[in-house]
This record gives structure tokens, sequence and C-alpha cells, in this order.
């Protein structure tokens, strides 16, 4: 089945700088990758995806990039911010006989220092 | 519109006891999904329904049963608690398979 592997764990950063997310999945046929946003004590929302027929996609300060090739895709965010703080966390779609499940990677605690 | 709605929000249970947690979605939404969260676990499935009468294995099923009678409601029963499901639960709804999954705000459960 599907295995996403996230890094790193935890990630700290200044207020300003640049911060990247990565994450490896395995399984070659997955075709839809979303990032997730979760802060303390709420429920995950979604800040942005991609699918594989794209190499990149961009909202504001927020990027994701897809290599196929090497099955992995990253999150970055630009110009952090305090309310950038968060646990974030990405996915992948493992294929099933009813179609997609999304296989969740175990998570990213970031924290912006100001 | 509600989205997606989950209770009890706080629940502790002890050893043996059986209850079933509620969620319920108003955006007419296919496909749901039941997910419990661990520290350092990410989010791991347990069940999934692609809509009324059709569920489906998630990664970690062992110990809970669902049913899907209708588009809204997908309730999770936790058949005979364990401490091992002492966990944060979320349900969550999306249009299509591939597609935004909308969560509920999560039940916190504590098995003694």
């Amino acid at each position: 089945g599907e295995n996403v592997e996230q890094h790193p764990s935890t990630l700290s950063v200044q207020e300003g700088d640049s911060a990247v997310i990565k994450c490896t999945y395995s399984d070659s046929a997955s075709n839809y990758f979303p990032w997730y946003k979760q802060e303390l004590g709420k429920r995950p929302q979604l800040i942005i995806d991609i699918r594989s027929n794209v190499g990149e996609k961009k909202d504001q300060r927020i990027a994701v990039t897809l290599n196929k090739t090497a099955k992995h895709f990253s999150l970055h965010i630009t110009e952090t911010q305090p309310e950038d703080s968060a646990v974030y966390f990405c996915a992948a779609t493992q294929l099933w006989e009813y179609g997609n499940k999304l296989v969740f990677g175990a998570g990213t605690i970031l924290r912006v220092k100001s | 519109n509600a989205g997606v709605t989950q209770t009890p929000k706080f629940q502790v249970l002890k050893t043996g006891q059986s209850m079933t947690l509620q969620c319920a979605q108003d955006m007419n939404h296919e496909y749901m999904s039941w997910y419990r969260q661990d520290p350092g676990m990410g989010l791991r499935l347990i069940h999934y329904s692609v809509g009324a009468g059709i569920t489906d294995q998630g990664e970690v099923p062992n110990g809970y049963n669902v049913s899907r009678s209708t588009t809204e409601d997908f309730p999770l029963r936790l058949l005979s608690a364990a401490p091992s499901q002492t966990s944060v639960y979320f349900c969550a709804s999306s249009r299509g398979s591939a597609e935004t999954q909308y969560f509920g705000p999560g039940t916190r459960l504590l098995v003694l």
C-alpha cells in the first residue's frame, strides 16, 4: 500500500524566512497530493493541493512542487509569519476498489519565531 | 451550511464499553471518512464510504464498525473500547475521492 514519509518532524524558522517541508510517497499511481494545516486544538484544513499532471502550484506565499519521477513533493512557505505556526500534513492518494483514499504523512510542527 | 459536525466533543469510557461517535454533513458529499489522530502518527484512516450503503476499511479498522444509511450521516461504532483507542477522532467529507476533504471539529476519546 501507499506509504507517505514527511520531513522534518519539527521546523523552527525566524519570522520572514522561508520554510520547506518535504514528503515522499511510494505508490506510482498516486495522482493527488494535498497539504493540510492544523492549528492547535482545531481541525485540519486544506491549504493547497496539486495533481499529477502539474509540476508546481502557487497561492500567494504558499507553493507546492511535485517530482513524479522521484516520487516526492514539497511545501514552500515564503515570508513566514507567526500565524503560520501550526502542524502541516501532506497526503497522497492510494487507489482502492471504490476510488482513492488519502494516506497522510506524520506531520511537521512549524514554529515561526518573532 | 453547518459543514461537518461531530458529537460528542469529548467522551470518557471504561474498557469494554461500547459507544457511537456521530458525524453528519450537509454538503451532499458522497465521500465520508473516519480518521484517528495520535501524536506523531498523523491521520490514519479507519473506515470510509463512497455513498449510502457502501463502506470499506481503511488502515486501522479493527475494533470499529461503520454503516451509511443516508448521504448525510456516517456514525462510527466502538464495539468494546480499549485503552489503545484513546485518541482524537475526525470525520471528513468530500465531493469526490481526490477532492478537498472537509473535517469535522473532532471527538476526543479517553478509554480508561
